[in-house]
C-alpha cells in the first residue's frame, strides 16, 4: 500500500536554527498535509498542499509539494522552543479514498 | 476558530467493558472520521462516515467497533468489548467536503484498558 517515509526520525537543534524535514513515498499523492502534534494532543494542521510544485508558507513554516508528487518538505525558520513536537506528513490514498495515511513523524527538540 | 471537540479526554475501563467516545465535529463539515494512535506509533485510520453511513473502514475496524451520529452535532465511536490492545489515543476528525481533503483533528481521548 501507499506508505509515507519521513526523515529524519528526530532532530535536536538550538533555538534560532532553521529546520528542514521531508516526506517521501513510492506512490503519487495528490495532496500533502503537514500536521504538528504536541504530547497528549491531537494533530494540528499546519499546511495543506494541493498542486505539484506548490510552495506555501504559514508564518515561519514553508512547505513544498514535490514536482514528482512523491515527496514534500517542511522548513521551519528561526526555531523557537514552542516548535517542539512531532511533525507528521499525511495524504489521502489514491483512488478516491478518504483515508489519510500518516508518516511516522519527525520529533523535534529545540534547546533554548 | 471552529474546532473539533472530544469527550472524555481520558477514559479508563476494564477489559470486556463497552466504551463510547464522543466527538463534536466542526459544524459545517460533512465528513467525519475516527483515527487511533497507539503510544509512540503513527496515526492510523479507522473509519470515515458521510451522509449517515460508513463510507470507508480499515481492517482494524472490526465488529467490536461501531459509529453513530445520533443527532445533528455528535459523532460517536463505540467499542463493544474492549481488549487490552485497544488502549490508544482516539482522534475524531472532520472535513468540509471530500474534494478539499483537509481533515481537522480533535484533541483526542486517551483510552486505557486494564
Amino acid at each position: 500500500g501507499q506508505q509515507l517515509n519521513q526523515s529524519p526520525q528526530s532532530m535536536f537543534i538550538q533555538e534560532g536554527e532553521d529546520v528542514s524535514m521531508n516526506c517521501t513515498s513510492s506512490s503519487i499523492f495528490n495532496t500533502w498535509l503537514w500536521y504538528k502534534q504536541d504530547p497528549g494532543e491531537g494533530p494540528v494542521l499546519l499546511i495543506a498542499l494541493y498542486k505539484a510544485g506548490e510552495l506555501t508558507s504559514n508564518g515561519r513554516l514553508t512547505a513544498q509539494f514535490g514536482i514528482t508528487r512523491k515527496d514534500s518538505f517542511l522548513n521551519i525558520s528561526a526555531s523557537i522552543p514552542s516548535d517542539v513536537g512531532i511533525y507528521f506528513c499525511a495524504g489521502p490514498l489514491q483512488g478516491g479514498s478518504e483515508k489519510l495515511v500518516f508518516g511516522k513523524g519527525t520529533k523535534l527538540t529545540v534547546n533554548p | 476558530e471552529p474546532e473539533v471537540t472530544q469527550t472524555p479526554s481520558h477514559q479508563v475501563t476494564q477489559m470486556g467493558q463497552e466504551v463510547i467516545l464522543r466527538c463534536v465535529p466542526i459544524s459545517n463539515h460533512l465528513y467525519f472520521y475516527w483515527y487511533r494512535q497507539i503510544l509512540g506509533q503513527k496515526v492510523e485510520f479507522l473509519v470515515s462516515f458521510y451522509n449517515n453511513e460508513i463510507s470507508e473502514k480499515s481492517e482494524i475496524f472490526d465488529d467490536q467497533f461501531s459509529v453513530e451520529r445520533p443527532d445533528g452535532s455528535n459523532f460517536t465511536l463505540k467499542i463493544r468489548s474492549t481488549k487490552l490492545e485497544d488502549s490508544a489515543m482516539y482522534f475524531c476528525a472532520s472535513s468540509r467536503d471530500r474534494a478539499e481533503e483537509t481533515q481537522y483533528f480533535g484533541p483526542g481521548t486517551r483510552l486505557l484498558v486494564l
